[in-house]
């Protein structure tokens, strides 16, 4: 089956700085990979998602990158704020359903 | 709209009693999954249904975790004889299509704790 691995465990960036998470998978086939950031307390949030057929995403200070080839994919958050500070899974979906990281920590410092 | 919502938000209970969670899916959603969500770690899949065909129950760590869901709707997670080692935060999401690769909606979850 998938085997998803995500880096690091932990982040610490400064506020305004940019955080980058990266995340690599096993099965080929796999062709959707979200991203979900969890709040404390709360369940996980979808934030983006890239389908196999692109290599690039962006919505406003958040993008995702993938390459098929590599068979990685990264999320970039850029400007980071206060409420960036969560935890952060990526996902890879094939035949078998979402697999999921491990998480990153992200913590934001003022 | 209203999203994915689960029942209790957290739940206490002594080892060796019986619990059940509930999970109400976006209207309209034919896929229900359930998760495990132990302290610090991932999501650990458990069970996924899908319209009316039988469940994926290849998840479900032992014979005391059952689930069900009625009427394409509303799930419920049922676990017998709790074992401390069952504390952790059950994670229900749903989807719209029917593929596996769906994109998925999460409810808030249940914190459950085993004394």
């Amino acid at each position: 089956g998938e085997n998803v691995e995500q880096h690091p465990s932990t982040l610490s960036v400064q506020e305004g700085d940019s955080a980058v998470i990266k995340c690599t998978y096993s099965d080929s086939a796999s062709n959707y990979f979200p991203w979900y950031k969890q709040e404390l307390g709360k369940g996980p949030q979808l934030i983006i998602d890239i389908r196999s057929n692109v290599g690039e995403k962006k919505d406003q200070r958040i993008a995702v990158t993938l390459n098929k080839t590599a068979k990685h994919f990264s999320l970039h958050i850029t400007e980071t704020q206060p409420e960036d500070s969560a935890v952060y899974f990526c996902a890879a979906a094939g035949a078998d359903g979402l697999t999921f990281g491990k998480g990153t920590h992200l913590i934001i410092q003022p | 709209g209203a999203g994915v919502s689960q029942s209790p938000s957290n739940k206490v209970t002594e080892k060796g009693k019986d619990v059940e969670l509930r999970c109400d899916p976006i209207s309209g959603h034919t896929a229900l999954y359930w998760y495990r969500q132990s302290l610090g770690q991932g999501l650990e899949f458990l069970i996924y249904f899908q319209g009316n065909s039988a469940p994926d129950k290849s998840g479900l760590p032992s014979d005391r975790f059952s689930a069900e869901r009625t009427g394409g709707s509303v799930s419920t997670l049922t676990i017998q004889r709790t074992q401390q080692e069952d504390s952790a935060v059950y994670l229900c999401a749903s989807s719209l299509g029917s593929g596996r690769a769906d994109t998925q909606y999460f409810g808030p979850g249940t914190r459950l704790t085993v004394l």
